[in-house]
């Protein structure tokens, strides 16, 4: 059964730096792409960046680009989110994802990130 | 970038009947269209890629059509725990693929 657990998600200051975790399991990580999507409180779906199966490229939205960055470890099945420069717009609820042939067929459960004063 | 506008914003249903959900581009996706199905406090799960095959797991009477620029999803007789909010999301542009703003389907 594939598994996705998300951690990290806390209440940070606007201008902070927080790194979220994600821990897969029941599949070959090393296999497939991940991605990082959002959903601020009350709204849709945000695709936030991806990272192919070996970690050699990656893709960004770009109003994040300059402040975040994702990484993995295939040794440890973990997908990473570090998020500079925290702005109050970034509070919401990030999940990290599974793709398959561009189809994103898992999400983990979510951990939430509130920024504010 | 693609727009997917979802129509409606909300629907209401009573059990047993059958709900339409539609999705259009703002240009053609071809067949590279999915649904995903979020319940409050839950994760998206995938129902439909494709446009029109089913996830594993899901049951029968969740079907998709459509290609180019217009998608249904149709759910044949509603089940209570398929009231939640529908998105379709397209990945025909990739990176990113868009989502739709999504559809609340709610107890009639």
């Amino acid at each position: 059964e594939v598994q996705l657990v998300e951690s990290g998600g806390v209440v940070v200051h606007p201008g902070g730096s927080l790194r979220l975790s994600c821990a897969a399991s029941g599949f070959t990580f090393h296999d497939y792409t991940m991605h990082w999507f959002r959903q601020a409180p009350g709204k849709g779906l945000e695709w936030l960046c991806l990272i192919t199966h070996d970690g050699r490229a990656t893709f960004y939205l770009d109003s994040v680009k300059a402040r975040f960055s994702i990484s993995r470890d295939n040794t440890k099945n973990s997908l990473y989110l570090q998020m500079n420069s925290l702005r109050t717009e970034d509070t919401g609820l990030y999940y990290c994802a599974k793709e398959k042939s561009r189809v994103i067929d898992y999400w983990g459960q979510g951990t939430l990130v509130t920024v504010s004063s | 970038e693609i727009v997917m506008t979802q129509s409606p914003a909300s629907l209401s249903v009573s059990p047993g009947e059958r709900a339409t959900l539609s999705c259009r581009a703002s240009q053609s996706v071809s067949s590279n269209l999915a649904w995903f199905q979020q319940k409050p406090g839950q994760a998206p799960r995938l129902l439909i890629h494709g446009a029109s095959t089913r996830a594993t797991g899901i049951p029968a009477r969740f079907s998709g059509s459509g290609s180019g620029t217009e998608f249904t999803l149709t759910i044949s007789s509603l089940q209570s725990e398929d009231f939640a909010v529908y998105y379709c999301h397209q990945y025909n542009s990739w990176p990113p693929g868009t989502f739709g703003q999504g559809t609340k389907v709610e107890i009639k």
